[in-house]
């Protein structure tokens, strides 16, 4: 089954600055890649998805790349307010899909 | 709009007591899940159901039994609560399944067994 890894330290950031989160998967190349949004004491919300034939997904300040060649896909998070602050969650997989373990990110003004 | 409605949003229980994790959508999506998760392991999928009457074990279903009988609920029962089951459950669905298919989740019910 695919395998999800995403950097488990927490990302800290000024206000302002573009966050890059990174996901790795290293089993088969899939077909498309999600993105997840989690708050403490909530449930994740979906964020966005990109197709493998896609090398780049916005969504306002937030874009998604694709890389398989470096099995990669990278988070963007542009001029970053502290209400961005989160934990966020990859996920991919045929027919049940797997989820990374999430990179938590504090935005400090 | 609720979405996804999870009851009760926390519990503690004894070891050996069972419980039943309510689980509601009102988005008529066929497909159902429960995960668990656990600090730094990631969501894990327990059991997920395809539509009403079929449901399916997923990574670590042992402990747990589900049912589903309607559409709308899916609840994930608790037969003999273990210390190991300790944990946030959340309850997912989606319009169908696969790698394009975005999950709506709800809030989460916190269990402790103690």
């Amino acid at each position: 089954s695919q395998k999800i890894e995403q950097n488990s330290e927490a990302l800290n950031i000024q206000e302002g600055k573009t966050a890059t989160l990174t996901c790795n998967y290293t089993n088969y190349s899939p077909a498309y890649l999600q993105w997840y949004r989690q708050d403490p004491g909530r449930g994740p919300v979906f964020l966005l998805l990109i197709r493998e034939n896609e090398k780049e997904k916005r969504k306002e300040r937030l874009k998604v790349t694709f890389d398989t060649t470096l099995k990669q896909s990278l988070f963007h998070i542009t001029a970053s307010q502290p209400a961005d602050s989160a934990t966020y969650l990859c996920a991919t997989g045929f027919q049940k899909l797997v989820f990374g373990t999430g990179t938590r990110l504090l935005v400090s003004p | 709009n609720a979405g996804v409605t999870q009851t009760p949003k926390f519990r503690i229980l004894k070891i050996g007591q069972s419980m039943t994790l309510q689980c509601a959508q009102d988005m008529n999506h066929n497909y159902m899940y429960w995960y668990r998760q656990d600090p730094g392991m990631g969501l894990k999928l327990i059991y997920y159901s395809v539509g009403a009457g079929i449901t399916d074990k997923g990574e670590v279903p042992n402990g747990y039994n589900v049912s589903r009988s309607t559409t709308e609920d899916f609840p994930l029962r608790l037969e003999l609560a273990a210390p190991s089951q300790t944990s946030v459950y959340f309850c997912a669905s989606s319009y169908s399944t696969g790698e394009d298919q975005p999950q709506h989740f709800g809030d989460g019910t916190r269990l402790s067994i103690l």
